[in-house]
């Protein structure tokens, strides 16, 4: 079955820049998306179609994907972004989930 | 706007059944897939199954085939998943979902609130 591995972790200082990865076995052919879910809230949609954002996610969110890495960063990060973060994509109509992570923002 | 309203909490005990919903409104029912998403405590998200509730066209993750039963009654707009016999690793929030794009299954773009199942006995 096809998966999709993301580091557990990642820290960014308040203002800087954080880049998060999702690798998967020519991830590039595919669609990514990812979601932003902060604690006790249902997941939201920041990024699909590998670089577009859904109406009224901020412009600091892009997203690209090339090879077998997708990439989520989030310019001018901000103590609201802190959250967890999955990448998806979509394989052998089947739906994969990343195992997710936590970005905190320090 | 764009809803997906679940049902509520449930609490149950080991080896008894549940269902659970998931109501769409504020746009075509038929015209998107419904799926459902498990989040364990303190875990990620796990893609369960999707439907189409115009055709009743339904996939299952292999991780979950034979485990639970999505369905969906077109008629009132609502979606479900339902279990024959609870265990305790069944314990979760239960997310439905739908995609952005009509037709697609790629992009999930509108989510319900969860539905907290705990199964103790």
């Amino acid at each position: 079955s096809y998966e999709l591995t993301q580091p557990p972790s990642v820290s960014v200082s308040p203002g800087q820049t954080a880049s998060i990865t999702c690798s998967g076995d020519k991830l590039g052919e595919k669609y990514a998306c990812w979601y932003q879910q902060k604690p006790g809230q249902s997941p939201v949609l920041v990024i699909y179609q590998n670089s577009k954002r859904p109406s009224g996610i901020p412009e600091r969110f892009s997203g690209s994907n090339s090879g077998n890495t997708a990439t989520l960063t989030i310019s001018g990060t901000q103590a609201m972004d802190e959250a967890d973060y999955y990448c998806q994509a979509w394989d052998s109509s089947t739906v994969v989930f990343g195992g997710g992570t936590k970005l905190t923002v320090l | 706007e764009v809803q997906l309203v679940q049902s509520g909490a449930e609490v149950k005990k080991p080896g008894e059944s549940l269902k659970i919903s998931c109501k769409g409104s504020g746009y075509s029912f038929t015209g998107y897939w419904i799926g459902w998403v498990r989040q364990m405590p303190g875990k990620g998200l796990e893609w369960m199954g999707i439907i189409y509730p115009a055709d009743s066209d339904t996939r299952y993750s292999p991780s979950f085939q034979g485990q639970v039963t999505i369905s969906a009654d077109k008629s009132i707009s609502t979606a479900y998943l339902q279990w024959s016999s609870l265990q305790a690793s069944d314990t979760a929030m239960y997310y439905c979902a739908r995609p952005l794009v009509s037709g697609t299954a790629i992009s999930w773009g509108y989510w319900g609130q969860g539905t907290l199942v705990t199964v103790s006995s």
